[in-house]
């Protein structure tokens, strides 16, 4: 079985400032990894996933995920965020050749003016 | 291409009534799934089907809880008798079949039970 940690439950930040959300999985077999954005009052939207290949992912509003196997994380980060960026983010693990996800609480992120 | 749809957006009942709600997957998507998804909580799989069957529903509440899918696109999900726990969102969400595919999420149905 796997299961997912997300250690912060909010992360005030101010606009422009970085950002880090961080995230912990367990599983005893190998895993695909994603993180989801929930904007309120709508369903999730996949932000990026980690499938193979390079540890490091991207996704298109400069938001990014490194895989450290090592360590079982899969933190997100961003270096400069934006008001529009509040939302509900969420981290979630698949075991390859499996397709249901196990989501961990969510991180309630905050930007500030 | 449309996204999936979930029906109704909102539903307030009280406890030990029934209530039920209606998910229409993306075109061509093999996969769906619904999530409960409790406030200040992840979502949980309840119940997963491939076309028309049942791939995993072990975390569904059977004494009280039922899904189907009878043609392998839509499908329902109902509550009988709901409970005062059972108030959360829930998610729909299709993919297509097979391994690593991503999965599309509806707006969800928030229940309310008083």
């Amino acid at each position: 079985a796997q299961s997912v940690t997300q250690l912060d439950s909010q992360v005030p930040v101010f606009e422009e400032a970085p950002v880090e959300l961080r995230c912990n999985y367990s599983s005893s077999v190998s895993v695909y990894l994603f993180w989801y954005v929930q904007y309120p009052n709508q369903g999730l939207q996949l932000l990026l996933k980690y499938l193979s290949g390079s540890t490091l992912v991207e996704s298109i509003n400069g938001f990014e995920a490194e895989f450290n196997k090592s360590q079982t994380s899969f933190h997100l980060r961003k270096p400069s965020v934006h008001i529009s960026d509040t939302a509900e983010y969420f981290c979630a693990v698949s075991a390859q050749g499996a397709q249901k996800l196990v989501f961990g609480q969510g991180t309630r992120l905050t930007i500030n003016p | 291409e449309a996204g999936v749809a979930q029906s109704p957006r909102y539903k307030i009942i009280e406890k030990r009534q029934s209530v039920a709600f209606w998910c229409n997957p993306i075109s061509g998507h093999a996969t769906l799934y619904w999530y409960q998804q409790i406030l200040g909580q992840g979502p949980k799989l309840l119940i997963q089907f491939q076309n028309n069957g049942v791939v995993d529903d072990s975390q569904l509440p059977k004494d009280r809880f039922s899904a189907e899918r009878l043609k392998g696109v839509d499908s329902t999900l109902k509550i009988q008798p709901a409970k005062l726990e059972d108030s959360a969102v829930y998610l729909c969400a299709s993919s297509r079949q097979g391994d690593n595919q991503p999965q599309h999420f509806g707006d969800g149905t928030r229940l309310s039970i008083l």
